[in-house]
C-alpha cells in the first residue's frame, strides 16, 4: 500500500515570495491533516479536512496561509507571502476514519522542508 | 490550551542500556499516542493507549498511561542503535467529536554502538 506522498521535498524561497505544497493521501482515507513542525518542536496542526470540508483550521494563520482539498483526495497548502518564521517542515497526514475516535491512527508523509531567507 | 511536556529533551546512551522517557500534562486526554520520527521522515505511530493505567508492550518497548490519563511513559529495554530517533507523544483531546492531536516537543534519543 502506497503511503502519503508529498512534494516538493525541499523548497528554498525568499521572504515575501509565495510557495505551495502538495499532498496525496493514502487511497480511501477520508481525513487529511496539514501540520507545521518547527525545528526542535513537535508537529502543530494547521488544518484538518474531512473529505473536502474543513473540520478544524483554528491554528491556521489565515492572513497568509490557505489550503484546499477540492475533490476530497489530494490537497495543496499555500503560503503567500512567506515570512522568515515560516521556515519549518510541513507534514501531511491522513487517516482512514474520521477523527471522532480517540484511537484514530494518522499516517504521515515525509514532509516538505521549507527554508525562507 | 492543552500542553504536553516531554523529558528528557535529549538522551544519549550506549547500546544495551535501559531508558525511560516521560510525557506529562496538567490536562486529561482521551488517549495518548507515541510516535517515532527519523531524520527526513514523518512520524510513525508506535502505540495508542486509551484506558487510565493501561500498559502496552511492543517487543522491547513498554508504554504506560497514567491512572488519571494526564501522563505517560515509554521504557526501552536493552536499547539498540536502530532505536535512535525522535520520540513524540501526542494527546488526543476531546473537542466535541473531534479528537485533535497535541504533540509534545519530543525526546531525541541516540543509541551509540
Amino acid at each position: 500500500e502506497a503511503g502519503v506522498a508529498q512534494s516538493p521535498r525541499y523548497k528554498i524561497i525568499e521572504k515575501r515570495q509565495s510557495v505551495a505544497f502538495w499532498c496525496n493521501p493514502i487511497s480511501g482515507h477520508a481525513t487529511l491533516y496539514w501540520y507545521q513542525q518547527i525545528l526542535g518542536q513537535g508537529p502543530k496542526l494547521l488544518i484538518q479536512f474531512q473529505n473536502n470540508g474543513v473540520v478544524d483550521d483554528s491554528q491556521l494563520p489565515k492572513d497568509r496561509f490557505s489550503a484546499e482539498r477540492l475533490k476530497g483526495v489530494d490537497s495543496t497548502l499555500k503560503i503567500q507571502p512567506a515570512k522568515l518564521e515560516d521556515s519549518a517542515v510541513y507534514l501531511c497526514a491522513s487517516s482512514l476514519r474520521g477523527s471522532g475516535r480517540a484511537d484514530n491512527e494518522q499516517f504521515f508523509g515525509p514532509g516538505t522542508r521549507l527554508t525562507v531567507l | 490550551t492543552q500542553l504536553l511536556e516531554q523529558s528528557p529533551q535529549f538522551l544519549s546512551i550506549q547500546e544495551g542500556e535501559n531508558l525511560t522517557v516521560y510525557c506529562n500534562s496538567s490536562s486529561v486526554f482521551s488517549s495518548l499516542q507515541w510516535y517515532r520520527q527519523e531524520p527526513g521522515e514523518g512520524p510513525v505511530l508506535l502505540v495508542t493507549v486509551v484506558t487510565g493505567g493501561e500498559v502496552k508492550k511492543l517487543k522491547r518497548l513498554t508504554f504506560q498511561f497514567g491512572d488519571a490519563r494526564k501522563d505517560s511513559s515509554l521504557h526501552i529495554t536493552a536499547a539498540q542503535p536502530g532505536d535512535t530517533g525522535l520520540y513524540l507523544c501526542a494527546g488526543a483531546g476531546s473537542g466535541g467529536s473531534n479528537y485533535k492531536l497535541t504533540f509534545g516537543k519530543g525526546t531525541l534519543l541516540t543509541v551509540n554502538p
